[in-house]
């Protein structure tokens, strides 16, 4: 087992171009979860699955940002159009799906300048 | 949602014990007691959790009011890989299993 893992680690952009991003959770976790950091603050809930489903978005997730777990493995992240605000830690963590008061596991994050 | 109220920062000496302090005044009968902790550029982990009763685990333990409307971490003896912002977290088992953290306490750990 070796966690979760991010890719990249760190991101740097131009304000106006897309970015992807891709989480890979712990194998056999069916539960996936996208949540974003600013400095100083705690991470905020974006968007999260049960397998291949996206069972609830944040209303953070505006529409520029997209989320996707095609086959209920890996997940992407997707941000169209970039903006300064967009600036922050995405961090994706994953659980085994069998209690919603299970340990979520985090990745190390990304980290996204947009210029 | 449920609002958790940390104090900003806590300063400890390492080898100490630390009583980290959680307000849930608003708690209902199904919210959950969570804590977790995110060191330096890492995500967050998981520390401890409980409903009622005091629970220890080999990380920390937690001792939750009688009238659950307050919380304390408790790190036993504080090392300097504990310095942290622990954040404790509401969780309501009708939200589904999204984490809705707060600004955390941070915690630093003097030699």
């Amino acid at each position: 087992d070796t966690g979760v893992s991010q890719d990249p680690r760190h991101k740097i952009t131009k304000r106006g171009q897309n970015v992807t991003f891709r989480c890979d959770p712990i194998s056999e976790h069916n539960r996936l979860y996208w949540y974003r950091q600013t400095l100083g603050q705690g991470p905020e809930f974006l968007t999260y699955f049960q397998n291949e489903a996206q069972l609830e978005k944040s209303r953070l997730l505006s529409d520029r940002f997209s989320a996707e777990r095609p086959k209920g493995s890996f997940s992407t992240l997707e941000i169209q159009r970039t903006e300064q605000g967009d600036s922050a830690m995405y961090l994706c963590a994953s659980s085994p799906g069998d209690s919603f008061q299970e340990t979520q596991y985090f990745g190390p994050g990304t980290r996204l300048l947009v210029l | 949602d449920a609002k958790t109220t940390q104090p900003n920062s806590m300063e400890s000496n390492e080898e100490e014990p630390v009583h980290l302090p959680c307000n849930h005044s608003t708690i209902s009968g199904t919210d959950y007691i969570h804590w977790y902790r995110q060191l330096p550029s890492q995500g967050p982990e998981y520390v401890i959790h409980g409903l009622t009763s005091n629970v220890n685990n080999r990380m920390a333990s937690l001792a939750i009011a009688e009238d659950r409307k307050s919380s304390t971490l408790i790190l036993h003896r504080a090392t300097l890989r504990d310095a942290a912002v622990y954040y404790c977290i509401l969780r309501d088992v009708r939200q589904g299993g999204k984490l809705i953290f707060g600004q955390g306490t941070e915690l630093s750990v003097k030699p």
